[in-house]
């Protein structure tokens, strides 16, 4: 089956450590996308890349890190410089970055930084 | 910056309609998506307008008014598995998108 993967479903990590957070892919889609979500707001673009080895901040990318190796993989870094780290982290592709492309979710990591 | 409002909550009785409602002012628009999301789930694509009307999709509808900056989401004939949060998410000039906060709908038996 087609999808897209986030593990672990749940993480937790003391204050001051840096974590990685892994999204795979197998839609054969080009773009991919981080972001977050915190009760009462909606999801905010963390990074977004349109093809591999390329990627571009989103509207909140201050704290975070990623890399773009293989077109299938997107993984995201919560560095120790992000204030408020703790949050619902939703990885997405789509087959472009057209306006027509409809994104699909990972079913997201919930990141508890104690 | 950019603007998405939606309702926080809206409750309802299995059978019944609801309208979720969602106004916007962003930089740009290319279009609009309704998303579904259960509790701790991923969103869950519902419908996507671009252009003024109507779109309809089994018990779903989805409207748009470009130049009212408008757009509402129907649910008919509720269920209660739709009690979900419902996101309005809107494509910006840039191509990213904006989400709303989304709207809690609890359909009561």
């Amino acid at each position: 089956d087609g999808g897209i993967t986030q593990s672990p479903k749940y993480l937790f990590r003391k204050e001051g450590q840096n974590v990685t957070l892994s999204c795979e892919q197998n839609l054969n889609h080009d773009a991919m996308y981080w972001y977050r979500q915190d009760p009462g707001q909606g999801l905010r673009l963390i990074y977004y890349s349109q093809i591999v080895n390329d990627f571009q901040k989103g509207d909140i990318a201050e704290g975070y890190s990623v890399s773009r190796e293989k077109k299938e993989s997107f993984p995201l870094t919560v560095t120790s410089a992000q204030k408020n780290p703790t949050a619902f982290y939703l990885c997405a592709s789509s087959i472009g970055l057209a306006d027509y492309n409809e994104q699909f979710f990972g079913p997201g990591t919930r990141l508890t930084v104690l | 910056g950019q603007n998405i409002d939606q309702p926080t909550e809206m409750t309802a009785t299995e059978g019944a309609i609801v309208q979720i409602n969602c106004t916007y002012q962003t930089s740009g628009f290319n279009g609009l998506f309704w998303y579904q999301q259960h509790a701790g789930e991923a969103p869950t694509f519902l419908s996507y307008n671009v252009l003024d009307g109507l779109e309809e999709k089994g018990r779903f509808s989805s409207f748009l008014s470009r130049s009212k900056g408008y757009s509402y989401l129907l649910l008919k004939e509720l269920q209660m598995k739709d009690s979900a949060s419902y996101l309005c998410a809107v494509i910006r000039g840039d191509y990213k998108l904006s989400f709303g906060a989304g709207t809690t709908v609890t359909v009561r038996a």
